[in-house]
């Protein structure tokens, strides 16, 4: 079935510094990735959505400065969160489809990231 | 704005019980219906999925669904659990049309079997 290795799964970090997760579809072409973050007890919240090649679209309420994300190729997108702070803490989880409506986002196994 | 309700946080149930975890949406269209079961320590992987076609849909390990679209429900159901199925299970939308294919997520309903 199809792949998507996401890295690292965990990370803990300084506040101020800036942590970068790749994800990858491992044997797919992902036309589009979704990032998003899901805090204790609730679900998933999509972030934003990126289509190889073009800007990410992002949420309502996300700032696209703080979670930068890149989808240079069909393989391989990134989300940086730029200078972290403790409520930056969640777990993000990508997910990748080769788009349409009907074809179901294989997902990552996702990154737990802990700000001090 | 499309939403997805799970009515139950945590249900425990004893081996070979049955299950049935609820779900509604609200959704202005076509939707597409999943359902993600995320095992401890791995990943979300898709359960079974209702596009169009029989309302009742078999998915992977025994379970299966059905989609009411009068009440905007997809529950999930299993005939008897095992302690492998312990897991969290959510229930996602997206819309069938064109460009519309963003998952929205319920909150997730963890089940716990006991052997």
């Amino acid at each position: 079935g199809a792949v998507v290795s996401q890295h690292p799964s965990w990370v803990i970090c300084k506040s101020g510094t800036s942590v970068k997760i790749e994800c990858r579809s491992l044997d797919f072409q992902a036309t589009t990735m979704f990032w998003y973050r899901q805090f204790p007890k609730q679900s998933l919240m999509l972030m934003a959505t990126s289509n190889e090649g073009s800007k990410a679209t992002y949420e309502q309420g996300v700032e696209k400065d703080k979670f930068l994300i890149n989808h240079a190729s069909l393989t391989l997108s990134t989300l940086t969160v730029t200078s972290a702070h403790p409520e930056d803490s969640s777990f993000y989880i990508c997910s990748a489809s080769t788009v349409n409506s009907n074809q179901p986002q294989h997902f990552g196994d996702g990154t737990r990231l802990s700000i001090l | 704005a499309q939403s997805v309700s799970q009515h139950n946080h945590h249900v425990i149930l004893s081996e070979a019980a049955s299950l049935e975890l609820g779900c509604n949406y609200s959704y202005g269209g076509t939707v597409n219906l999943f359902w993600y079961v995320q095992y401890p320590g791995q990943h979300l992987q898709l359960l079974l999925k209702y596009f169009s076609g029989d309302p009742l849909v078999k998915g992977i390990k025994g379970f299966e669904a059905e989609f009411i679209k009068s009440k905007f429900s997809f529950n999930l159901r299993k005939p008897s659990v095992q302690w492998s199925d312990t897991a969290e299970y959510f229930c996602a939308v997206t819309g069938s049309g064109a460009g519309s294919y963003q998952l929205t997520f319920g909150k997730g309903t963890k089940l716990s079997v006991i052997p």
